[in-house]
């Protein structure tokens, strides 16, 4: 059961341009956090949003948790070629692992094209 | 970095055979997951480990098993591979509560079923 659904799959933009991801769930989750994936390489977390409402900004990227936490976006400004990647969005429904199944639940990804 | 590294990073493999991936971390983290990566499906977790000797399932455990006799060591085992198993895997650490705290990922493992 995919617990996370992220829109759009693809997207595929000119430099310059500004973008929003979205994250969506029907689950509450305690944290939510953004991955950036490069081709043959393992996710790099980006930011974890904690608190419901709250805003996260990493230069030209922002983040935003829901109110009610079930989802998730991520905007970016002015979007540029070093922005290329699959980004992926994961939930944490625990606090803590262990007691059953648990770590991060994670969205398929968005896979991310900025043509210069 | 976190220091985490997998091996093989590459095995190509046939059906029935027993396969062993090895998560090697130099962090100490306590936490330490697998997770399976595949086209239309994302990341989702195999098993993880939340201390010595300590694991538990995840979401797609069937057809494997883990061990970690060391705090840097984590092993994926497939007892008898099949083609459905084909795909990349990647182990996780992590220091706490994996609520708030980073998941840091090695770079993967991509297994091929015969």
């Amino acid at each position: 059961t995919q617990l996370l659904e992220q829109s759009p799959q693809f997207l595929s933009i000119q430099e310059g341009e500004n973008l929003t991801v979205y994250c969506n769930s029907s689950s509450v989750f305690s944290s939510l956090q953004w991955y950036r994936q490069e081709p043959g390489e393992g996710p790099v977390l980006l930011v974890t949003v904690v608190t419901g409402g709250e805003v996260k900004k990493l230069k030209r990227l922002t983040f935003q948790f829901g109110d009610a936490r079930k989802d998730s976006s991520l905007h970016i400004t002015a979007a540029q070629p070093g922005d290329t990647g699959l980004y992926l969005c994961a939930g944490a429904r625990r606090m803590y692992s262990g007691g059953g199944a648990d770590g991060l639940t994670f969205g398929k990804g968005t896979h991310l094209i900025i043509q210069p | 970095d976190a220091g985490i590294t997998q091996s093989p990073r590459h095995k190509v493999t046939e059906t029935g055979t027993p396969v062993t991936l090895r998560c090697h971390q130099t962090e100490n983290h306590r936490y330490m997951y697998w997770y399976r990566q595949d086209p239309g499906h994302g990341l989702r977790l195999i098993h993880y480990s939340y201390g010595v000797k300590d694991t538990d399932k995840g979401e797609v455990s069937d057809g494997y098993s883990v061990s970690r006799s060391k705090t840097e060591d984590f092993l994926l085992t497939l007892e008898s591979a099949t083609s459905s198993q084909t795909s990349v895997y990647f182990c996780a650490t992590g220091l706490g509560a994996v609520s708030t705290d980073t998941q840091y990922f090695g770079p993967g493992t991509r297994l091929t079923v015969l």
